[in-house]
């Protein structure tokens, strides 16, 4: 398709797991975010892309919580040592960069139990 | 981390009805943007904002961004049923090369027949 693409759309996985969470940008975007969003809240920004590279990664809430994208198109988010309070839709967006709009994936809904 | 303030936090009105709500910063932001979400899906852009005093109409959907670029409103007019969803206004800091967006907490809008 030509939107944003997350995968898988559910993962429920147990405390203490390690859980990757993906996301294909729309083609031709060098700019890709991760956010977070807990039931009834806004999205909150994690992490963003320009390109390869990690350009602000000041939201990733400790150092359980990675991303790479290695070679500017498809990311990774990872989840070391999962714990109860990493529940949340995690949201991928892409851009064209700079202020461009933002897109979004419909997220992952991530559950640990 | 920091969330925007999005008035009302709910509302419900009749079809046919004109709805308005809006977004507060206590920073300034160089674009506005408004998004719908709906259950289950990612949010999806339905206006952009990129000066201070800007005024952008998509159809039915009018938004503002204020000249003190610290606020933003969103008017509907003449709603419809499929109106219905939460919708996030978000503010977009541009720092060198990093760039994310901050989003308000969300209007919970239901429309009735």
């Amino acid at each position: 398709g030509a939107g944003v693409s997350q995968t898988p759309s559910n993962k429920v996985t147990e405390k203490g797991k390690y859980v990757e969470l993906r996301c294909d940008p729309i083609s031709g975007h060098t700019a890709l975010y991760w956010y977070r969003q807990s039931l009834g809240q806004g999205p909150e920004f994690l992490i963003y892309f320009q390109g390869t590279g990690a350009a602000d990664d000041s939201g990733l809430p400790n150092d359980r919580f990675f991303a790479v994208r290695p070679e500017g198109s498809v990311s990774t988010l990872k989840i070391q040592r999962t714990e109860r309070g990493d529940s949340a839709v995690y949201l991928c967006a892409s851009s064209p960069g700079g202020n461009q709009p933002q897109h979004f994936g419909d997220g992952t809904r991530l559950s640990i139990l | 981390g920091q969330q925007l303030n999005q008035s009302p936090q709910s509302m419900f009105i009749q079809e046919g009805e004109d709805v308005s709500m809006n977004c507060t910063s206590s920073s300034i932001f160089n674009t506005w943007l408004w998004y719908k979400q709906d259950p289950g899906e990612g949010p999806v852009l339905l206006i952009a904002l990129y000066k201070a005093g800007e005024l952008t109409s998509n159809g039915r959907l009018t938004a503002q961004f204020g000249i003190t670029r610290k606020d933003s409103f969103l008017n509907i007019s003449a709603s419809i049923p499929s109106d219905v969803g939460i919708y996030f206004c978000a503010g977009l800091s541009n720092t060198g090369t990093a760039s994310k967006l901050t989003f308000g907490t969300g209007t919970r809008l239901q429309v009735t027949l």
